[in-house]
């Protein structure tokens, strides 16, 4: 089945340690987003990449970074997680960004990040 | 600004009861898309509709119905004859082509058996 999946779905790190989360997609989707979920919140987007063209949001902080090696794959960097970044992170998916419908988006199981 | 609203943090049903599921929205747009999206306890964030603002005929899916209203900027979200298996956080959420999709906090609903 075609599917979105991020791995590991669970990562413990520690405070001040670069981490990198990882997102494939057999999907075969132009767009790629990483979103931040905190507890009892709903999803945040941090960015996304359209082809390999990446695109930042606005209130992203800098500590996030992003690679999109190739249309299959794309990993969030953090480069060093403070406690309030301990999150869900999901990555999603669309076939296209500026064309409706074709831009609607399919999340992956998420990778929940615990800072110690 | 665009903004989702789901004024319902928490729902409570018994099996088999119908439950309703409401999402009010702002925009100043004239073309925008709205969206429900189920998110299990598994946390993966599961696709269940997309509107455009052109149409406005409800549909059904099986034990799910919407209801979209721009009259009163509301695309409501009814399950009939709840399960178990319903049980997840339901989030509403809007969009433009091109922008980044506005979530709504989230409506909670536990299904009892």
């Amino acid at each position: 089945d075609a599917m979105v999946i991020q791995n590991p779905r669970y990562q413990v790190t520690q405070f001040g340690k670069p981490v990198t989360l990882s997102c494939s997609q057999t999907l075969n989707h132009n767009v790629m987003y990483w979103y931040q979920q905190k507890s009892s919140q709903a999803p945040k987007l941090l960015f996304h990449y359209y082809d390999k063209d990446f695109n930042n949001e606005a209130d992203t902080p800098d500590n996030f970074q992003s690679r999109r090696p190739n249309t299959s794959f794309c990993f969030l960097d953090i480069r060093s997680p403070g406690l309030g970044d301990a999150a869900m992170y999901l990555c999603a998916t669309s076939r296209e960004r500026d064309s409706p419908p074709q831009d609607t988006q399919y999340f992956g199981p998420g990778t929940r990040l615990t800072v110690l | 600004a665009q903004k989702v609203t789901q004024a319902q943090t928490e729902i409570s049903v018994v099996e088999k009861e119908d439950v309703t599921l409401d999402c009010v929205y702002e925009t100043r747009d004239t073309t925008y898309y709205l969206f429900w999206y189920k998110q299990p306890p598994s946390g993966e964030l599961v696709f269940l509709i997309r509107r455009n603002s052109f149409d406005e005929q409800n549909e059904i899916s099986g034990r799910y119905s919407w209801n979209f209203q721009k009259s009163t900027s509301s695309f409501n979200f009814t399950i009939t004859a709840s399960q178990v298996v319903d049980s997840a956080v339901y989030f509403c959420a809007l969009n433009q082509a091109g922008t980044a999709l506005i979530f709504g906090k989230g409506t909670t609903l536990s299904v009892s058996s």
